[in-house]
Order: structure tokens, then C-alpha cells, then sequence
């Protein structure tokens, strides 16, 4: 199977102000068709978890630009460009690349 | 707008059967993936398996540690998913969610609806 690691929490952040949380995988999800397989989901407390970025980098219908995803093979960082109080919860990295599909642990975004 | 709505028994007995209903509204079951992923209690998420049942392929995919309790079906008529884990322990305390999936570049899995969660506890 292939291990997805996070970091637990990011370090707090003020509303307005950039964040990054990062996610590792323990092989590449590069595909040989040039994409990398890797979504990242939000989970807002209470809620079911919501797509954010699939591909590694394409944002998916709805979410605000502000969210953008880099990253390739087996390392990957999703960065807010100016995060909002209702950017709260919890963020996991899922590889999409093979089964058993995998989630990191989630990152936990701090507010100040 | 697609939804998904889930119900089923929230308070099973060790050795019983989970089962979960997910109905689809706004879109057919036609034409995507369909999978179940769960979490407990405050622990990350674990995917259980998807399917293609009513598609073309007609594939199905179920974790490993879960394959011989497992089993997800598609109702194309009442446009409907459906989950059942037999033999149901402690460690299968869980919120359960059903998501929509879909292909990206015929490939792969990003699940972009999901229902709102059944919380499912085990206990005798």
C-alpha cells in the first residue's frame, strides 16, 4: 500500500496571511499519461470532507483560487494565498493512483 | 446539484451486518464510480472500496483487511449505492460516507460528492 504522511498540524496562522501544508507519499503518483495522482480534501468540522484539488493541481468546480496544489512524484504542498476563517479544518492528501486508495492523517490549519 | 443521502442502522452487536443505503439525487448512479470511505472516531479517513457496477466495466475495488466482509452494490432503478460489512467488531465503529468518484484521464479516482455521514457504533 502506499503511505501518505502529513504533518499533524500547521503552524498558526493570521487570517490574510499565506499557509502550507505539505504530503508525502511513499512511492510516486506519477502515471505514466504525465499526471500526478493525488487529491487533497478539506474536512470542515462536522462536515464530510470536499475535493479541493485532484491531479495535484487542478483546482475542482467551486473552490476559490486562493487554494492552489504543486508538487510531483511523491512529494506535494497545497498553499492558501490568503487564508480565511472559513478555511478551519482538517486537510488530507488521498493518492488516487492505485488501490487500496490511501489518505494522509490530516493536517490540522490553526487559526491565530 | 448532486446529493447524496445516506441512511441505515447506527447501533449494531458484534458478528451482525452493517448496512448502508446512499440514494442519489440530482444525477444518476450511471456513468461513475461510487465508493464508501469511514472514520473513526477522531482518526483520519479509511477507504472501504468503490465500484463501477452500473457502467460499461462494471469494476469493483475493495480494500484488502476488508475484501472478505465487504460488499458495495449499485441499484440503477432506485439510483442508489448500497454498503454491507458482515461480521462487524468494535474496530468497525465508524462515521461511514458514501462519494461519487470520477476518472480523471481514465484514471485513478477523485471523489467529488459525498453524503453526510452515518455514524455507525459496535457494541454489545
Amino acid at each position: 500500500d502506499i503511505v501518505m504522511t502529513q504533518s499533524p498540524l500547521s503552524p498558526p496562522v493570521t487570517p490574510g496571511e499565506p499557509a502550507s501544508i505539505s504530503c508525502r507519499s511513499s512511492q510516486s503518483l506519477l502515471h505514466r499519461n504525465g499526471n500526478n495522482y493525488l487529491d487533497w480534501y478539506l474536512q470542515k468540522p462536522g462536515q464530510p470532507p470536499q475535493l479541493l484539488i485532484y491531479l495535484g493541481s487542478t483546482r475542482a468546480p467551486g473552490v476559490p483560487d486562493r487554494f492552489s496544489g504543486s508538487g510531483s512524484g511523491t512529494d506535494f504542498t497545497l498553499k492558501i494565498s490568503r487564508v480565511e476563517a472559513e478555511d478551519v479544518g482538517v486537510y488530507y492528501c488521498m493518492q488516487a493512483l492505485q488501490t487500496p486508495r490511501t489518505f494522509g492523517q490530516g493536517t490540522k490549519l490553526q487559526i491565530k | 446539484q448532486v446529493h447524496l443521502q445516506q441512511w441505515g442502522a447506527g447501533l449494531l452487536k458484534p458478528s451482525e451486518t452493517l448496512s448502508l443505503t446512499c440514494a442519489v439525487y440530482g444525477g444518476s448512479v450511471s456513468g461513475f464510480y461510487w465508493g464508501w470511505i469511514r472514520q473513526s472516531p477522531g482518526k483520519g479517513l479509511e477507504w472501504i472500496g468503490d465500484t463501477d457496477q452500473a457502467n460499461f466495466n462494471g469494476k469493483t475495488n475493495y480494500h484488502p483487511s476488508l475484501k472478505s466482509r465487504v460488499t458495495i452494490s449499485v441499484d440503477t432503478s432506485k439510483n442508489q449505492v448500497s454498503l454491507n460489512l458482515s461480521s462487524v467488531t468494535a474496530a468497525d465503529t465508524a462515521i461511514y460516507y458514501c462519494a461519487r468518484g470520477e476518472e480523471s484521464y481514465s484514471y485513478g479516482l477523485d471523489f467529488d460528492y459525498w453524503g453526510q455521514g452515518t455514524l455507525v457504533t459496535v457494541s454489545s
